[in-house]
């Protein structure tokens, strides 16, 4: 069974840093992209960025690029998501997905990973 | 960035009732066009991709069309657990933008 298991919520405080994760099991981890996207309460879906675990190649969404850093670790089956200083506006859910390298249809997604940014 | 806008933003429907939801590209996507259902506090789930594919798993109640710029969900028969919101997204060029998405009432 392909499952993406995220990491688990996060508290933060503005300027501080952080890294959450997806780790993919039950199919071959460099096969497939894994794209990460976002969700502020109440709102719709927006799509991030996206790694090739197999080459660690990331394209970004070029709102958010400078902001965030995509990565992914193949030899652990994992991705990562991550933040050098959190703003309050990045307070929202996150959910990794696997992308089809040829349709880039998100065919699994992870549960998601609540991030709530507050002083 | 490809814009995609669905329409309508709300849709109130009956048991029963055949429900369709349109979705615009801002420029020609071909059929690289998925759709996904979003339960609450449920992460997204694939209904169908390259615009008319069903996804495994998926009742076949559900189908998609279009080609280029504008594409269609339809549910032929609305259920009880259909109520959820929508979403299309282009795969087309990154980045892989959604629509606004599409919220389904009883």
């Amino acid at each position: 069974e392909v499952q993406l298991v995220q990491s688990g919520a996060e508290v933060k405080k503005p300027g501080e840093s952080l890294r959450i994760s997806c780790k993919g099991s039950g199919y071959s981890f460099t096969s497939y992209w894994i794209s990460w996207v976002r969700q502020t309460p109440g709102k719709g879906l927006e799509w991030m960025g996206r790694v090739d675990p197999s080459d660690s190649l990331i394209i970004y969404s070029p709102s958010l690029q400078g902001h965030v850093t995509i990565s992914a670790d193949r030899s652990i089956s994992t991705a990562y998501l991550q933040w050098s200083s959190l703003k309050a506006s990045d307070t929202a859910m996150y959910y990794c997905a696997r992308l089809d390298k040829v349709s880039g249809t998100s065919d699994s997604w992870g549960q998601g990973t609540l991030v709530t940014v507050s002083s | 960035d490809i814009q995609m806008t669905q329409s309508p933003s709300s849709l109130s429907a009956s048991v029963g009732d055949r429900v369709t939801i349109t979705c615009r590209a801002s420029q020609s996507i071909s059929t690289y066009l998925n759709w996904y259902q979003q339960k609450p506090g449920k992460a997204p789930k694939l209904l169908m991709y390259g615009a008319s594919s069903l996804q495994s798993g998926v009742p076949s109640r559900f189908s998609g069309s279009g080609s280029g710029t504008d594409f269609t969900l339809t549910i032929s028969s609305r259920q009880p657990e259909d109520f959820a919101t929508y979403y299309c997204q282009q795969s087309y060029s990154t980045p892989y933008t959604f629509g606004q998405g599409t919220k389904l009432e009883i």
